[in-house]
């Protein structure tokens, strides 16, 4: 049970180049998300998706796209990196329960810098 | 929208000691989630502790106990018996109960010194 993969763990990326980040997890829950932290900030929401087929923005979902075509997966792609999107990015998972919900379970995380 | 703060961006405590990191958050709903998590230099996010905001009982989990005042809409982790792999960031985040979405306070880096 690995939890929640994400890949590649780290990629510099040159302006104006795309890529995209893989999330998988093997955890059947149904709540994915997007996070970036910059240095020395906390996370901030890019988008998240309820479930198969269902995406949202977050606040920061500008440069970015996501699909969820499976339970299991969640890519984010970035279409024209630009240097403000260096950053480290974190997909999350949660579960919603009968009763309430789980907390977040985090991927080890992207280290993503764009020059 | 929520915001979470927290106004200590770096605290130091001395190995066995007891400290506390502050966390206050703004929020118009009535249920939702509170946690810490911690992020060692290997940038994994840990939960450390959750806090439902209908139970009144604060939450412990053995050296780690949070003071909830729901009124006041403060949520503070306090670390008894502090150890060196305490060191770390520790962020404070609010969960809302649409879709789970968290909102993250900047964090708090917590140095023990032995």
């Amino acid at each position: 049970n690995a939890g929640v993969t994400q890949t590649p763990k780290f990629r510099i990326l040159k302006i104006g180049q795309s890529m995209t980040l893989q999330c998988a997890q093997d955890m059947n829950h149904n709540y994915m998300y997007w996070y970036r932290q910059d240095p020395g900030m906390g996370l901030k929401l890019i988008y998240y998706s309820v479930g198969a087929g269902i995406t949202d923005k977050g606040e920061v979902p500008n440069g970015y796209n996501v699909s969820r075509s499976t339970t299991e997966d969640f890519p984010l792609r970035l279409e024209l990196a630009a240097p403000s999107q260096t950053s480290v990015y974190f997909c999350a998972i949660t579960r919603q329960g009968a009763t309430s919900m789980t907390e977040a379970f985090f991927g080890q995380g992207t280290r993503l810098t764009v020059v | 929208a929520q915001t979470v703060t927290q106004s200590q961006p770096e605290m130091s405590v001395q190995e066995a000691e007891t400290v506390t990191l502050s966390c206050t958050y703004d929020t118009s709903e009535n249920n939702y989630y509170l946690f810490w998590y911690k992020q060692p230099p290997s940038r994994q996010m840990i939960l450390v502790i959750r806090q439902e905001a209908y139970k009144q009982q604060n939450a412990t989990e053995n050296r780690f106990s949070v003071n909830f005042q729901k009124a006041a809409k403060s949520f503070s982790l306090k670390i008894s018996d502090s150890q060196l792999g305490d060191t770390a960031m520790y962020f404070c985040a609010f969960m809302n109960t649409n879709a789970g979405k968290s909102t993250f306070g900047d964090g708090t880096t917590l140095t023990v010194k032995p």
